[in-house]
């Protein structure tokens, strides 16, 4: 089955405790994105990556690095957690980088006390 | 760069219809998207529509762009009680070659409300 999971669903953690969620597509998808969704801000993307080793910041980075280093996944990392990176995160893959081919995974709901 | 708005809430009763609004920013090649999040769930994508289309039906979906005005809708036919969901429009410029290099512009979505 076609998809993009992401792990863990759900972390509560702690303020400068190092983190890293995970996300994986099995589609051989070029691109790949993380957005982060907040009330009454809709989803803002935080990072995106055209292929592997190619990546670029979205409109909200601070905070975030990524990697991609296979085409398969694209983690995102927290190095030091602070209490408003409390969010619902996405991550989201597609072929071409076209909008309506886009894939989404369940969601990361992050939350640092 | 680009910006989406949509207002926060919509209330409707069941069997009516919901008529969900969106303006957008930029005018280049665009393509325009609508997208469902039930509550605890991911995002599904109804349908979209590219910024050289007027209109667009789907069932009980239809999305209307005016372009002059920068303003997409999303009427819902008979609106039931599983439609109650947070709706996001978005948008994703098309630069040469098609791609959109993965990225939607989302607006703030608006919580639609079907009362019994």
């Amino acid at each position: 089955e076609a998809q993009v999971t992401q792990n863990p669903r759900y972390l509560i953690t702690v303020t400068g405790k190092k983190l890293t969620v995970t996300c994986s597509q099995n589609m051989n998808h070029e691109y790949m994105s993380w957005y982060r969704q907040d009330p009454g801000l809709g989803l803002r993307q935080i990072y995106y990556s055209m292929n592997v080793e190619v990546t670029d910041k979205g409109d909200v980075p601070e905070g975030y690095k990524v990697s991609r280093k296979e085409k398969r996944n694209f983690p995102l990392i927290l190095e030091s957690p602070s209490p408003n990176q409390t969010s619902l995160y996405f991550c989201a893959s597609s072929f071409s980088g076209k909008g309506n081919e886009q894939f989404f995974g369940p969601g990361t709901r992050l939350t640092v006390l | 760069g680009e910006d989406v708005e949509q207002s926060l809430f919509l209330s409707v009763r069941e069997g009516d219809s919901s008529v969900i609004n969106c303006t957008y920013t930029d005018s280049s090649s665009t393509y325009l998207y609508w997208y469902k999040q039930e509550p605890g769930a991911g995002l599904q994508l109804l349908t979209y529509i590219f910024s050289n289309m007027d209109m667009k039906q789907d069932q009980r979906l239809t999305v209307l762009l005016n372009k002059k005005d920068k303003h997409l809708s999303l009427r819902i036919a008979d609106t039931q009680t599983g439609d109650s969901a947070i709706y996001f429009c978005a948008e994703s410029i098309v630069y040469a070659g098609g791609t959109s290099y993965g990225k939607l512009t989302f607006g703030q979505g608006t919580i639609l409300t079907v009362h019994p």
